[in-house]
């Protein structure tokens, strides 16, 4: 079963700053990669994903992550922190390749962003 | 258009009773899903809805835990004999196709059991 992992279950930055929440995955073949958002008392977005396409995904709200196969990673990235990004942030893998594809959620990253 | 709803958004129960947790999906998804987020467990899936084939139910805790999905689109997910480690949000997901399509997420039902 495919599976990921996420690096940081805490991010702090300021705004206006870079953003990098790490992920990476364990998969025997090129698999599908989401990354969902959780906002404070809200339920799940999906921010990006990835699905073999192109490498580099751009999602919502200016974010972005590049899959990188010989790096088993799919970090997420964003150029400028905004307040409004403030959140929980899961990395997602379906946990088969056919079939039903009941996702698998990474353990998420809180990132809080500095006034 | 509608997105998934879920009802209700909190339920408080005691230990021992049995509750009932609605999900309806958006219009026309055939793929329906229900996961737990718990301070212990993260978020985990539980059962999985495809049309009309048989249910995925691999990721059910114990057998107190139940699901049906009536008439191809609401689904209610049932805990028998509540206990205190069954407190998390339950959340339901829907999605157009099996495949790994965009899954779309209800709000969450907050379930405290005392």
């Amino acid at each position: 079963a495919q599976s990921v992992t996420q690096l940081d279950s805490h991010v702090s930055v300021s705004e206006g700053t870079p953003v990098l929440l790490r992920c990476n995955y364990s998969s025997s073949y090129s698999p599908s990669l989401f990354w969902y958002v959780q906002h404070p008392n809200k339920g799940l977005q999906l921010l990006l994903k990835y699905t073999s396409a192109a490498t580099l995904v751009k999602g919502i709200n200016g974010f972005e992550a590049e899959f990188k196969k010989s790096e088993t990673s799919f970090h997420l990235t964003k150029p400028s922190a905004h307040m409004s990004d403030a959140a929980e942030y899961f990395c997602v893998v379906p946990r088969a390749q056919t079939g039903a594809n009941n996702l698998f959620f990474g353990t998420g990253t809180r990132l809080t962003v500095i006034p | 258009g509608a997105g998934v709803s879920q009802s209700p958004s909190n339920k408080v129960t005691e230990k021992g009773k049995d509750v009932e947790l609605r999900c309806d999906p958006i219009s026309g998804h055939t793929a329906l899903y229900w996961y737990r987020q718990s301070l212990g467990q993260g978020l985990e899936f539980l059962i999985y809805f495809q049309g009309n084939s048989a249910p995925d139910k691999s990721g059910l805790p114990s057998d107190r835990f139940s699901a049906e999905r009536t008439g191809g689109s609401v689904s209610t997910l049932t805990i028998q004999r509540t206990q205190q480690e069954d407190s998390a949000v339950y959340l339901c997901a829907s999605s157009s196709s099996p495949a790994p399509y965009t899954q779309y997420f209800g709000p969450g039902t907050r379930l405290t059991v005392l």
